[in-house]
């Protein structure tokens, strides 16, 4: 069974860091795109970044250049190196494989608190 | 990247068949066929029902289609069930290879 389980999340200050993890099962990771989604509180999906098996890199305009994209195929992991948190970044954050382009397998999420 | 459109709510009655729509631009919606469409239960993790426009991955119902034209895609739903009372994304891939997804609708099942 394809498994995407998400880890890292937790309370930052605004301006803060946050590192999150997705660890990946039952596929063979180095050969999918991989990307992050959000969701802030009551609100909709929104797209944050996505990473090709060539490892190219991938941005919404609205994390552009405070998030970074990362996979490390040797050990089936994607993280999301987040700085200079902000509010607005406060949402449950949901790895997810691609797949004919759409998002085919998602994890549970963890959720992402910006608050001083 | 501006969030595609769609209504913000839609009902039917059990038995019926209901239309979302989801509005975007020739940069995204009109200039690929890569549409996809999402079903997100109360806090639960959102379910890919469609991709590339047409296609039902496996173990999705085939009460559930999807279409597009020019710049608009569209998820029918036909023989509406109350299991089906849920919010809908659709989602485009992007002239800038990103992807952007809609505002979401919250289908009632009346």
């Amino acid at each position: 069974e394809e498994q995407l389980l998400e880890s890292g999340g937790g309370l930052v200050q605004p301006g803060g860091s946050l590192r999150l993890s997705c660890a990946a099962s039952g596929f063979s990771f180095k050969s999918y795109v991989m990307g992050w989604v959000r969701q802030a509180p009551g609100k909709g999906l929104e797209y944050v970044s996505h990473i090709d098996t060539g490892g190219s890199t991938y941005y919404a305009e609205s994390v552009k250049g405070r998030l970074t994209i990362s996979r490390d195929n040797s050990m089936n992991t994607l993280s999301l190196q987040m700085n200079s948190l902000r509010a607005e970044d406060t949402a449950i954050y949901y790895c997810a494989k691609l797949q004919y382009f759409a998002f085919h397998v998602w994890g549970q999420g963890t959720m992402v608190t910006v608050s001083s | 990247q501006s969030a595609l459109t769609q209504p913000a709510s839609v009902s039917g009655s059990p038995g019926q068949s209901i239309t979302i729509s989801c509005t975007g631009t020739s940069s995204d919606i009109g200039g690929y066929n890569y549409v996809s469409w999402y079903q997100q239960h109360p806090g639960k993790v959102p379910r890919l029902m469609i991709y590339e426009v047409t296609n039902r991955p496996s173990g999705v119902s085939n009460r559930f289609s999807g279409s597009k034209s020019g710049n608009t895609a569209s998820l029918t739903i036909s023989g509406l069930q109350a299991e089906d009372e849920a919010d809908y994304y659709c989602s485009s891939y992007t002239r800038s290879t990103t992807r952007v997804f809609g505002g979401g609708t919250k289908l009632t099942v009346l």
